[in-house]
């Protein structure tokens, strides 16, 4: 079964300050991966996705993520961090078999202070 | 843009109680998924269908049945509600079978058992 870890449930950083939220998850023969955002009293939303390709993938408002097949990690960044970034963030895995099942990380509460 | 509505934002229950909570999707999308949202837990598959009629266990099945009538409209149902399932549920939809379609999610409903 297809697991993923958050390494951090809470990140505080002071606003324009870099930040990494940290992803890894279990090895499989293919791999989809997917992080998530969550703010206040909201739904999930898809930040970026991670199918094939370029190693390095990108989201419209300057997060991005490196998948590392080697050490299975796939951590997001972003060089630096507006209040508006305060969110939750969801890590997600999609083996090539499933049915479009997604296995989720813990979560990491991202807190941005001016 | 995909829509994907749950009926309700908030709920309040008692214990014993049948509750059912709607999800309906706009994108003729034939994957629906369950999840429920717990702090440190991140979310967790309850349920999900790749068809009408059809249906799937998933992580935490228990407590819980699911109803899927029309491709659109995907049901869970709490047989019998326990203090225990207070929780934030979301509700997800993909399109086709083919595991790198991200999936999307409804505002959730969180509910409370009283």
């Amino acid at each position: 079964a297809q697991s993923v870890t958050q390494l951090d449930s809470q990140v505080p950083v002071f606003e324009e300050a870099p930040v990494e939220l940290r992803c890894n998850y279990s090895s499989s023969v293919s791999v989809y991966l997917f992080w998530y955002v969550q703010y206040p009293n909201q739904g999930l939303q898809l930040l970026l996705k991670y199918l094939s390709g370029s190693t390095l993938v990108e989201s419209i408002n300057g997060f991005e993520a490196e998948f590392n097949k080697s050490q299975t990690s796939f951590h997001l960044r972003k060089p630096s961090v507006h209040i508006s970034d305060t969110a939750e963030y969801f890590c997600a895995s999609k083996g090539g078999t499933s049915y479009g099942k997604l296995t989720f990380g813990q979560g990491t509460i991202l807190t941005v202070h001016p | 843009d995909v829509k994907v509505t749950q009926s309700s934002r908030y709920l309040v229950k008692r214990t014993g109680e049948k509750v059912f909570l709607e999800c309906v999707q706009d994108m003729d999308h034939e994957n629906m998924f369950w999840y429920r949202q717990d702090p440190g837990l991140g979310l967790r598959l309850i349920y999900f269908s790749y068809d009408v009629k059809m249906k799937e266990k998933g992580d935490i099945p228990e407590g819980y049945s699911v109803s899927r009538e029309k491709k659109e409209r995907f049901s869970l149902i709490l047989e019998s509600a326990s203090t225990n399932q207070t929780s934030m549920y979301l509700c997800a939809s993909s399109g086709n079978r083919a595991a790198n379609q991200p999936q999307h999610f409804g505002d959730g409903t969180r509910l409370s058992i009283l």
